[in-house]
Formats: C-alpha cells, sequence, structure tokens
C-alpha cells in the first residue's frame, strides 16, 4: 500500500517568506510525527499528534513554527518568515498509534533551502 | 531529557565481517527502540522494532538486542556487504522520538 507522502520533495524560499510543508500518512495510522535533519546534526523532533489528543509542541524551536492536523490525516507544517538556520530536510512520520509494539514509518522528506 | 548515543560514529569493515553497532540511552521509561537505516540524501528505512519488554528482533542478516534496564541496544550485522553502506540510527520512542547521531557503516568490496 502507499506509504507516507511529502510535498514538495524540495522548496527554495527567500528569507522572510512563509513556506508550507506538506505530509499525508499511512491511512488510518492515529499518530503522526515531524523531525527535521540540519546538515551536520541529527535528526531534531519538532511535534506529534495522537488522534484527537492535543498536539506535543515540545520541540518547535520557536513561534515561527505552527503545525495542524486536519480531519486526523493530513498535516501542514508553517515556517513563518523563515530564516537561514530554517534550511534542513524535513521528515513526516506516521504509526497506527502509540505504545510499544508501533513503529514509525518516514516519508522521503521536504529538502528546504532558504537563501 | 533523553540523550541517545550512538558508537561508533563511522565504521569501515572488508566485505563478509560480522559487526556490532551500539546505541545508549538515558532514560529506560520508554515504548521500544527502533532501529533504521538511512542512504545518502533519502529517508529512514525501518530495519527492527523491539518493544519495551523484548530482548531481541531478528530479521535475515540483522539482529537487534535491548537492555532496558542499563539502557543500550546494538545491532548485529552479520556477514556484512557492500549493499549494506549507509548510515544506522538507532531511536528511542516514548510517544516521541530521540535519536542518536548514527553510526556511518562503510562495506569494502
Amino acid at each position: 500500500g502507499a506509504g507516507v507522502s511529502q510535498s514538495p520533495s524540495n522548496k527554495v524560499t527567500e528569507k522572510g517568506k512563509d513556506v508550507e510543508l506538506r505530509c499525508d500518512p499511512i491511512s488510518g495510522h492515529t499518530a503522526l510525527y515531524w523531525y527535521r535533519q540540519s546538515l551536520g546534526q541529527g535528526l531534531e523532533f519538532l511535534i506529534y499528534f495522537q488522534g484527537n489528543s492535543a498536539p506535543d509542541k515540545s520541540g518547535l524551536p520557536s513561534d515561527r513554527f505552527s503545525a495542524e492536523r486536519t480531519g486526523g490525516s493530513v498535516s501542514t507544517l508553517t515556517i513563518q518568515r523563515t530564516q537561514q538556520e530554517d534550511s534542513a530536510v524535513y521528515l513526516c512520520a506516521s504509526s497506527p498509534g502509540q505504545g510499544s509494539g508501533y513503529e514509525q514509518y518516514f516519508g522521503p522528506g521536504t529538502r528546504l533551502t532558504v537563501t | 531529557k533523553q540523550e541517545v548515543t550512538q558508537i561508533p560514529a563511522a565504521l569501515s569493515v572488508p566485505e563478509g565481517e560480522n559487526l556490532v553497532l551500539n546505541c545508549s540511552f538515558t532514560d529506560s521509561a520508554i515504548y521500544n527502540l527502533q532501529w533504521f537505516r538511512q542512504d545518502p540524501g533519502k529517508g529512514l528505512t525501518s530495519l527492527l522494532l523491539i518493544q519495551s519488554s523484548q530482548r531481541e528482533q531478528t530479521s535475515g542478516r540483522l539482529n537487534a538486542s535491548l537492555d532496558k534496564s542499563s539502557g543500550r541496544s546494538t545491532l548485529y550485522i552479520a556477514a556484512s556487504q557492500p549493499g549494506d553502506s549507509a548510515t544506522y540510527l538507532c531511536a528511542v520512542n516514548a510517544g516521541k522520538s530521540t535519536f542518536g547521531d548514527g553510526t556511518t557503516l562503510t562495506v569494502k568490496p
């Protein structure tokens, strides 16, 4: 079946512009995660959604970052007033649920370059 | 705060060797631990998931172990092949996941 998809695959934007990154999780997966991977750095947790619970936003680096998940499916990560340090690969993952038996499935990522 | 460390950072071996990658974590209150593979410029491919109640999982030439009490996991790769060359990441999941920085493996023909 279809995996996690993300769009766009690449995004180049000018400093100060807003960007929206989209994630389509695997159908039926209740948990959805956003991470970012900066050059030379590890994977950094940003935010996760689990069902109808309030999202865990503890990883968002600043108030310029926000995310929503509509109808328990598609998610959009928005970065306002982009800065050069926002350049990274943004990865989305989904999982059938939360708990010991559930693994995360990752999308291919969106490479964001802020010029 | 959960911290995950992977050792070594890089490893180069000749084809056919068996090898072990190490992952340690500081907080044992986890749901599971997942090993991933990442090829350059690509996303993450899940290799093995070990639930918190399990000690090990096997898939083909891969075997992963988990000792939750000591905060350690190992990924054993048997009879390595050049196609195994990639970065291997471990992720500790307790709701959100915390990743190590990875081990970059090169298997030379």
